[in-house]
């Protein structure tokens, strides 16, 4: 069965800290891992990665999937209370062209 | 940023009632997906299509029926609204050339009483 798992569920941290989210998958026929911000609505997009070992980033975040160990993480670094949000992973199957999402990250980010 | 509509955005409404949730997108975009999401938890995928008069159930067993009779249209119904309806539900496009994201809607919030 397919399936994303993040990890941890939830995380509360002070600003200007780091954080590291964690997303492992078990699928057949991978295509691409993607990371999105989800506040009050909709999810925006953040990240989208589909080769080992290249760091994608984008300012205070950055992202780098393992496709041998079936990982990836999402670091943000100097976090700051506009991080606070749930971070969901995604990740997109060839046949079909579907996604499974992890139950995502909840981020607290104190001032 | 992308241009993708959902409408109502709040539904209050009884048992029983026949309800639909509008989804519209102008980017012309082939892949349009339905997902349903309870607070707190993971994206279910119920509802996908590849294109006009293409659609497919996802992996969560849901009682509502979708239709695409139009690129940019792509409403999900249900027949008979009960509480255990009662979630979050998320349109979202893509291409469906190549590899790129999905762009999501607003979301419909939805209560059955």
């Amino acid at each position: 069965e397919d399936k994303v798992v993040q990890s941890p569920l939830s995380l509360v941290v002070h600003e200007g800290d780091t954080v590291t989210l964690n997303c492992s998958y078990e699928v057949t026929n991978f295509r691409s891992l993607l990371w999105y911000k989800q506040e009050k609505k909709a999810p925006t997009f953040l990240f989208m990665l589909t080769s080992s070992g290249i760091e994608k980033k984008s300012g205070r975040l950055s992202s780098i999937l393992d496709k041998k160990e079936l990982f990836s993480i999402l670091n943000i670094t100097a976090t700051q209370t506009g991080d606070s949000a749930i971070y969901l992973c995604a990740v997109e199957l060839y046949n079909f062209n579907k996604f499974y999402f992890g139950s995502g990250t909840k981020l607290n980010v104190k001032p | 940023e992308a241009d993708i509509y959902q409408t109502p955005r709040y539904l209050v409404i009884g048992t029983g009632k026949k309800i639909t949730l509008e989804c519209s997108q102008t980017m012309g975009h082939d892949k349009m997906y339905w997902y349903q999401q309870d607070p707190g938890m993971e994206l279910h995928l119920i509802h996908y299509s590849y294109g006009v008069n293409s659609t497919e159930k996802g992996d969560l067993s849901s009682e509502s029926t979708v239709s695409r009779i139009r690129t940019e249209h792509f409403p999900l119904t249900l027949e008979s609204a009960r509480p255990s309806h009662t979630s979050q539900y998320l349109c979202a496009s893509r291409t469906g050339t190549g590899i790129d994201e999905q762009y999501f809607g607003p979301g419909t919030r939805l209560t059955v009483t």
